[in-house]
């Protein structure tokens, strides 16, 4: 059973920076795509940004562009997200999925159990 | 980006009756590969999301058969057949024909 752990709640004041980390049990090989997605207190899903776990490549929401980062420790099977510059507008938990590679499912099928993130002074 | 408009986005229902929540996008969902993206995610209270259908009309593993999603282009639907108490939550479509990835607002489905 794959299943998507994440590390566990954070709480920053403004203009710091935070990492999440996304740790991958299960799978055998990187053939998926992880996304992370955020969910502001009483709000919907927002996409922010894609890797590919194997080679690394990256792409952002264009909102987040120059604050966000994913990087991958393959060897650890997992995805890291770092934010920076952090607002009370940051205040949300964060999620990682995957969606595995090719056109069988093409959806996000297994889901982190997500991270809070408080932004306070 | 494609824009996501859900309908309701509140929906009070009796159990054991139906229910539906539209979801229409603001351009053609169909990919060029001959797939259309467009799939449907629940988030019960204090749960992360989860993968209910995917491709308009595939259920994912596990899932009851009340479910059921349907429709083509720009226009699309997830039906439950009869409302059970664990179908309380958040409903969301997403689409991942185009990129980035866009989700509608949500449909909360609730008890009358």
């Amino acid at each position: 059973q794959v299943q998507l752990v994440q590390s566990g709640a954070e709480v920053k004041k403004p203009g710091a920076s935070v990492r999440v980390s996304c740790k991958a049990l299960g799978h055998t090989s990187t053939n998926f795509y992880l996304h992370w997605i955020r969910q502001a207190p009483g709000q919907g899903l927002e996409w922010m940004g894609i890797i590919t776990p194997s080679g690394g490549s990256t792409s952002y929401a264009q909102r987040f562009e120059g604050r966000l980062t994913l990087t991958t420790d393959t060897a650890a099977s997992t995805v890291y997200m770092d934010l920076t510059r952090l607002t009370s507008e940051d205040t949300a938990v964060y999620y990682c999925a995957t969606v595995p590679y090719g056109v069988l499912i093409a959806a996000m099928d297994v889901w982190g159990q997500g991270t809070s993130v408080t932004v306070s002074s | 980006e494609i824009a996501l408009t859900q309908t309701p986005l509140s929906s009070p229902v009796t159990l054991g009756q139906p229910a539906s929540i539209s979801c229409r996008s603001s351009q053609s969902l169909a990919h060029s590969d001959g797939n259309t993206y467009l799939s449907w995610l629940q988030q019960r209270p204090g749960q992360p999301p989860r993968l209910l259908i995917y491709k308009i009309s595939n259920r994912f593993s596990g899932v009851p058969d009340r479910f059921s999603g349907s429709g083509a282009g720009t226009d699309f639907t997830l039906k439950i057949s009869r409302v059970e108490p664990e179908d309380v939550g958040l409903y969301y479509c997403m689409q991942l024909t185009q990129f980035p990835p866009t989700f509608g607002q949500g449909t909360k489905l609730e008890i009358k």
